[in-house]
């Protein structure tokens, strides 16, 4: 199947610090590509949605300005989490839609981020 | 988007079948139903996809009634290493301009032992 690379596996940073992630679909063009967030023993939550070359769209409940989304290219988009504060701790994950493959979603393996 | 219901946990044996149902009772025409098995600490990977009847590929099956309101997960001889959550997700996947990222229900944590 697809392959989406997410870096990096795992940040820890002290409050108030800004983290940078990295999501590439490594051999599809991804037009559209998703970010979630997932606590210890819950669900995905979607947090917004990225498509290439336009703003990105975010859920009710997530704050545009501290969760920054840039979708540069078909095979890159980056999560910046800016400000960050212990509560902000969570598994971030991507995925993209592969186009060629019937619209299938694949994952990226996730980030965990730690703020102290 | 479909509201989807799955047991909240499900216990087995290596070597046994296993079979996760998911109902989905306000599915649409154009939605499609795809399972998704995640392990802790890693994103969710795709397991099999199907819009009716049945879809069997390397590691499962996928039984899908004529009505579409529920649709079935069977894995064959599961191991140890199948221990992990089940995601059914349902959500238009046909349409070009689709940009649905799909909602996870709470899945089911399907634990197997020796």
């Amino acid at each position: 199947g697809a392959v989406v690379s997410q870096h990096p596996s795992r940040v820890i940073c002290k409050s108030g610090t800004s983290v940078k992630i990295e999501c590439r679909s490594l051999d599809f063009q991804a037009t559209t590509m998703f970010w979630y967030r997932q606590f210890p023993k819950q669900s995905l939550m979607l947090m917004a949605t990225s498509n290439e070359g336009s703003k990105a769209t975010y859920e009710q409940g997530v704050e545009k300005d501290k969760f920054l989304i840039n979708h540069a290219s078909l095979t890159l988009s980056t999560l910046t989490v800016t400000s960050a504060h212990p509560e902000d701790s969570s598994f971030y994950i991507c995925s993209a839609r592969s186009r060629a493959a019937n619209e299938k979603l694949f994952f990226g393996s996730g980030t965990q981020l730690s703020v102290l | 988007l479909a509201k989807t219901t799955q047991p909240i946990s499900m216990d087995s044996y290596e070597g046994q079948e296993v079979n996760i149902t998911c109902s989905h009772n306000n599915i649409a025409t154009n939605d499609y139903i795809t399972w998704y098995q995640q392990f802790p600490s890693q994103g969710p990977r795709f397991i099999i996809q199907g819009y009716k009847t049945k879809v069997t590929n390397e590691v499962a099956s996928l039984f899908i009634p004529a009505d579409r309101k529920s649709s079935t997960l069977s894995l064959p001889r599961v191991s140890l290493s199948d221990t992990a959550v089940y995601y059914c997700l349902v959500g238009d996947m046909g349409s070009g301009g689709g940009a649905d990222g799909l909602t996870f229900g709470k899945g089911t944590h399907l634990i197997i032992q020796p």
